[in-house]
């Protein structure tokens, strides 16, 4: 079944404490990317890539590392956290860098910073 | 900058009813807009993607409009059912592999 996957479905932690969030995909896509939802503020690009070894900014990076040394992986890393970045996260990927294939995500992190 | 906006942001009506979701965005430029569901809890589905080149995408019982000039996409959904009550988004795709997401119309069917 062609799926995005990510894990843990739900993350609680303390600020400070490093983590990554792991996001992998079995479509073979060469885009990916990383969004969180907040509440009033819709979804917002945090870092997308358009293939192994190619990543770039979206609108809110700050706070976020991502790494594509495997075309399937695309893990978020969170240096250190802080409460601002309690939020739903999603990962999500397409082919051809999403100009003319949908976009398909994941189910979701929720993730507290306590 | 892109900006997509979606109105109104909830909408309730009775089951069977056709309805109307709209899209609006600022910037013309754009290669394609996707329409998106989203259950509570969970990740988004993309229901019909439309290119920049065309004027409407159908799948079953819903029908997604885009009228570049005017910046506008509409999101038609026949014979409403409960199981149609979710949140919907839409989404542009522009310059620099950048993805604008509107904030979403909650949607509710009442039986």
């Amino acid at each position: 079944e062609a799926q995005v996957t990510q894990n843990p479905r739900y993350l609680i932690t303390v600020t400070g404490k490093k983590l990554t969030v792991t996001c992998s995909q079995n479509m073979n896509h060469e885009y990916m990317s990383w969004y969180r939802q907040d509440p009033g503020l819709g979804l917002r690009q945090i870092y997308y890539s358009m293939n192994v070894e190619v990543t770039d900014k979206g609108d809110v990076p700050e706070g976020y590392k991502v790494s594509r040394k495997e075309k399937r992986n695309f893990p978020l890393i969170l240096e250190s956290p802080s409460p601002n970045q309690t939020s739903l996260y999603f990962c999500a990927s397409s082919s051809e860098g999403g100009r003319y294939e949908k976009l398909f995500f994941g189910s979701g992190t929720q993730l507290s910073v306590l | 900058k892109q900006e997509v906006t979606q109105i109104p942001a909830a909408l309730s009506v009775p089951e069977g009813e056709n309805l109307v979701l709209n899209c609006s965005f600022t910037d013309s430029a754009i290669y394609n807009l996707q329409w998106f569901r989203q259950d509570p809890g969970k990740g988004l589905t993309s229901l019909l993607l439309i290119q920049s080149s065309q004027r409407e995408q159908t799948s079953g019982r819903l029908n997604a409009s885009l009228d570049k000039s005017s910046g506008r996409s509409t999101l038609y959904i026949a014979a409403s059912q409960p199981g149609d009550s979710a949140t919907y988004l839409c989404a542009v795709y522009s310059s620099a592999s950048k993805i604008i997401f509107g904030s979403g119309t909650r949607l509710s069917i009442r039986p």
